[in-house]
């Protein structure tokens, strides 16, 4: 099994451009969600998902979006990047037990 | 307001020197706390989760315990191979409804052991 899949693993964005963050799993897990990591802040919850087409907004969900069409599949689109929102990105999934993160996305807006 | 403090920040041990992690929560209903250990440029690895006050686990040379206000990591005979950041997250009941499934992470207690 592979997990947690995301991808791409670098990017760098200029202000104002949009992308979409994958993130895949393979585990059928309902509970997804998606997390940044910065330096000296714990990671922080953006938007979570409890199954497909069910989605909610976390502690810091301003300039991302989000949509779970399957069980499998959860991206994170970010509108119209800024600075602020250079960090590193992971994903997590649930079903149970303990959290299955991803290996992370590290994003740079410039 | 759910809070989670973790120290120290730094900790730097020989090899063989026993310590201990702590992480210390504030939260309306804990339904969880779970350990993760990061090792740089990767993702949070699940190590425990631990549900009430005087429960423990171990793996290996870690040993986790929780009490109602705190949670320790103890390492036994660390070696170099642990080094690592571990990181301390609670999963609270929600205050007003909603998922229940949401973690508040710690920034994480970076470990260094040397050999």
């Amino acid at each position: 099994n592979a997990g947690v899949t995301q991808t791409p693993k670098f990017q760098v964005l200029k202000t104002g451009q949009s992308m979409t963050l994958q993130c895949a799993q393979d585990m059928n897990h309902e509970y997804m969600s998606w997390y940044r990591q910065d330096p000296g802040m714990g990671l922080r919850l953006i938007h979570y998902s409890v199954g497909a087409g069910i989605t909610d907004q976390g502690e810091v969900p301003n300039g991302y979006n989000v949509s779970r069409s399957t069980t499998e599949d959860f991206p994170l689109r970010l509108l119209s990047a800024a600075p602020s929102q250079t960090s590193v990105y992971f994903c997590a999934s649930r079903q149970g037990g303990g959290y299955t993160f991803g290996s992370g996305t590290r994003l740079t807006v410039v | 307001e759910d809070q989670v403090t973790q120290s120290p920040e730094a900790l730097r041990l020989q090899e063989g020197e026993s310590s201990s992690l702590n992480c210390s929560y504030t939260v309306s209903g804990l339904r969880g706390l779970f350990w993760y250990r990061q090792d740089p440029g990767k993702g949070p690895e699940f190590l425990f989760t631990l549900y009430s006050a005087g429960e423990e686990k171990e793996k290996e040379r870690l040993k986790a315990t929780l009490t109602k206000k705190e949670s320790f990591l103890h390492i036994t005979a660390p070696k170099p191979e642990d080094s690592a950041t571990y990181l301390c997250a609670v999963q609270a009941s929600p205050r007003y409804g909603g998922a229940t499934n949401k973690l508040i992470f710690g920034t994480g207690t970076l470990l260094a052991v040397q050999p």
